[in-house]
């Protein structure tokens, strides 16, 4: 089945600086790869997605990025603020809506 | 606005005891999962369903079975818990949109404490 490694686990950045996110994927079949952020206390929620057919997408500060051949996709997160500081997952799915989670990046963003 | 409900935020349960955990959406999706999230180790798949009536082992079944005997309601049972079944438990729910791949939309969840 689909595996998902993503790293670092935690990461620190200065506000106003560059964030990056990796994960890596074994299944060459799957299409689907979301971004989800969990604030402290709060829900997992969709931050931004990708489809196997796109390279890159973009939204406001937020990107991903995918790599087919080499199965993996990146989160970037330019100009981060104090409220970017959550824990990131990425996932990816094969067969439709099962999703495989990566172990998650503890973002901290220090002002 | 999807709206995804867990009967608890926290629970403190008793080895051995059969537990329960209800989740409700309000949004008519066909698809509902359980994940248990700890540290270190992500959100892993436990039970889903696509359909009423319909259930498919996740990731990590062992120890739990589900429930679905109406569309907006996915339970997760404990039969019998055990300390290591102590974490966070979500719930998520899902369009099949035309088989389209689709946002999972997750409750608050449910920590779970077993003594």
């Amino acid at each position: 089945g689909e595996n998902v490694e993503q790293h670092p686990s935690t990461l620190s950045v200065q506000e106003g600086d560059s964030a990056v996110i990796k994960c890596t994927y074994s299944d060459s079949a799957s299409n689907y790869f979301p971004w989800y952020k969990q604030e402290l206390g709060k829900r997992p929620q969709l931050i931004i997605d990708i489809r196997s057919n796109v390279g890159e997408k973009k939204d406001q500060r937020i990107a991903v990025t995918l790599n087919k051949t080499a199965k993996h996709f990146s989160l970037h997160i330019t100009e981060t603020q104090p409220e970017d500081s959550a824990v990131y997952f990425c996932a990816a799915s094969t067969n439709g809506n099962k999703l495989v989670f990566g172990a998650g990046t503890i973002l901290r963003v220090k002002s | 606005d999807v709206k995804v409900t867990q009967s608890s935020r926290y629970l403190v349960k008793r080895t051995g005891e059969k537990v329960f955990l209800e989740c409700v959406q309000d949004m008519d999706h066909e698809n509902m999962f359980w994940y248990r999230q700890d540290p270190g180790l992500g959100l892993r798949l436990i039970y889903f369903s696509y359909d009423v009536k319909m259930k498919e082992k996740g990731d990590i079944p062992e120890g739990y079975s589900v429930s679905r005997e109406k569309k907006e309601r996915f339970s997760l049972i404990l039969e019998s818990a055990s300390t290591n079944q102590t974490s966070m438990y979500l719930c998520a729910s899902s369009s099949s949109g035309s088989g389209s791949l689709d946002t999972q939309y997750f409750g608050p969840g449910t920590r779970l404490t077993v003594l």
